[in-house]
């Protein structure tokens, strides 16, 4: 069983569309994080969110621990924000349990 | 500020054959890294080091896989003997020991084993 599980595995939208990406996780953690990859080029941490609702530019994300769900809120998207998106958990001894991502395109 | 950087950045090698990769963290960062991703999944934890001192290798397959980080600061991850399975990038991290710090990712080390 899938410890982090992220959903949709992917997800096609319109240029200026908001986009919602999904994290539930079965562990323990003390943090959620959440990192952007885009075709060949490295991760790239975005948001780190302990609980509560976090906001980076366009980027909102919003984790209730005890539901053990955490989300990524993207406004008014744009072409480069294309790529995969994924989530992180972060254990007790700091290391990170990672979901599979979300496959994020944005068309024109 | 200079950030994590891997080489090479690709390796292409038959089964049986040996392939070493390089990392180089951000300067100051005591923590390292080492993981593999393979093709459209999450990044799979190897092994990881405070300064030079293994933390966790549980995951990492004893049999083939070596890693070092003898001063501290640059580390190598070794395949003595690739398989095919071992096709993935692999990617190195580092960061402040602790929570609440930024991990930073280096580029990674695609790798096909044919």
């Amino acid at each position: 069983e899938q410890q982090v599980q992220q959903s949709p595995a992917s997800l096609v939208l319109q240029e200026a569309e908001n986009a919602e990406l999904q994290c539930s996780f079965s562990i323990f953690t003390n943090q959620v994080q959440w990192f952007y990859q885009r075709p060949g080029g490295r991760l790239v941490s975005l948001l780190y969110n302990p609980s509560g609702t976090k906001q980076s530019g366009r980027l909102t994300s919003t984790t209730v621990i005890k539901e053990r769900r955490s989300s990524l809120h993207i406004s008014s998207s744009q072409i480069t924000d294309s790529g995969t998106y994924l989530c992180a958990m972060e254990q007790s001894n700091y290391q990170l349990i990672w979901g599979s991502g979300t496959k994020l395109i944005i068309k024109p | 500020e200079a950030g994590v950087t891997q080489s090479p950045r690709y390796a292409v090698l038959q089964e049986g054959q040996a392939v070493s990769f390089w990392c180089d963290p951000i300067s100051g960062h005591d923590t390292l890294y080492w993981y593999q991703q393979p093709r459209d999944q999450g990044p799979q934890l190897l092994v990881y080091f405070r300064d030079e001192a293994v933390i966790d290798n549980s995951q990492l397959p004893s049999d083939r896989f070596s890693a070092v980080r003898p001063k501290g600061t640059n580390s190598t991850l070794k395949i003595q003997s690739a398989k095919q399975g071992d096709t993935a990038t692999y990617l190195c991290a580092s960061k402040d020991w602790g929570g609440a710090s930024t991990l930073y990712f280096g580029a990674g080390t695609r790798l096909s084993v044919l």
